[in-house]
């Protein structure tokens, strides 16, 4: 299995709402990641698990909150978005070769959830 | 910023013909990565060039890195209608620990 299964792959809620996306992975890869992707733009790195443990945030605005519940679970939990946040939402994973070297093998990237906030 | 930036941004070439893309980079790398991404999907990954070495094969992908020039460039031969994407570098960086995209370039395969 060398899939990175997001769920929901479409997703459309208010600015009050609280939803979550998912996505899982069961290639034992032990970094996982959350980009945000902006139509004709390239992916923008929002969070780094490494080991269950969040080990990059990128000054991320607290409405968007990650979640590593296991190895193979990562959840981005949402609350509060502005319309701006409409965008392809994309997990990822790898698979370091040690806990200082999580860069060094090719990510797998899931297929996107395609958020819009009305 | 570490992120790598692509030339050209756009590229239309027929079907049969070569096509190549360029990355440079700002800082030093532990590696480069090149990802296609078919409209509105997930990246794909084609290839990991390390910092040492300066070129690399896959089917009909070929890759060059020049470290002095902190540059890159894929190289697509024989192109196809499926190849129409849009193809991103990545670099990887022991310090930041983060993998950074570039801008990337839209590939246009016309039969």
């Amino acid at each position: 299995d060398t899939e990175v299964t997001q769920t929901p792959k479409h997703l459309v809620m208010g600015m009050t709402n609280k939803k979550s996306l998912k996505c899982e992975q069961h290639m034992g890869h032990r970094a996982m990641y959350w980009y945000k992707q902006k139509a004709k733009k390239p992916p923008e790195l929002m969070f780094v698990y490494s080991y269950e443990k969040l080990s990059i945030n990128e000054s991320v605005p607290s409405r968007f909150s990650p979640e590593c519940p296991n190895s193979s679970l990562l959840n981005l939990h949402l609350h509060a978005l502005q319309p701006e946040d409409s965008a392809l939402y994309l997990c990822a994973s790898s698979h370091p070769r040690d806990r200082a070297s999580i860069l060094n093998t090719e990510a797998f990237f899931g297929q996107g959830t395609r958020l819009t906030v009305v | 910023s570490q992120q790598g930036e692509e030339d050209p941004q756009a590229l239309s070439i027929q079907e049969g013909e070569n096509a190549t893309m360029n990355c440079s980079y700002k800082t030093s790398i532990n590696n480069l990565q090149w990802y296609r991404q078919n409209s509105g999907r997930g990246l794909v990954h084609l290839i990991l060039i390390r910092s040492n070495e300066r070129e690399k094969h896959s089917g009909r992908l070929r890759v060059t890195l020049d470290t002095s020039k902190k540059s890159s460039s894929l190289l697509i031969t024989a192109s196809r209608a499926a190849d129409t994407a849009s193809y991103f570098c990545a670099t990887g960086n022991q310090g930041a620990q983060k993998l950074v995209f570039g801008q990337g370039t839209r590939l246009t395969i016309n039969p």
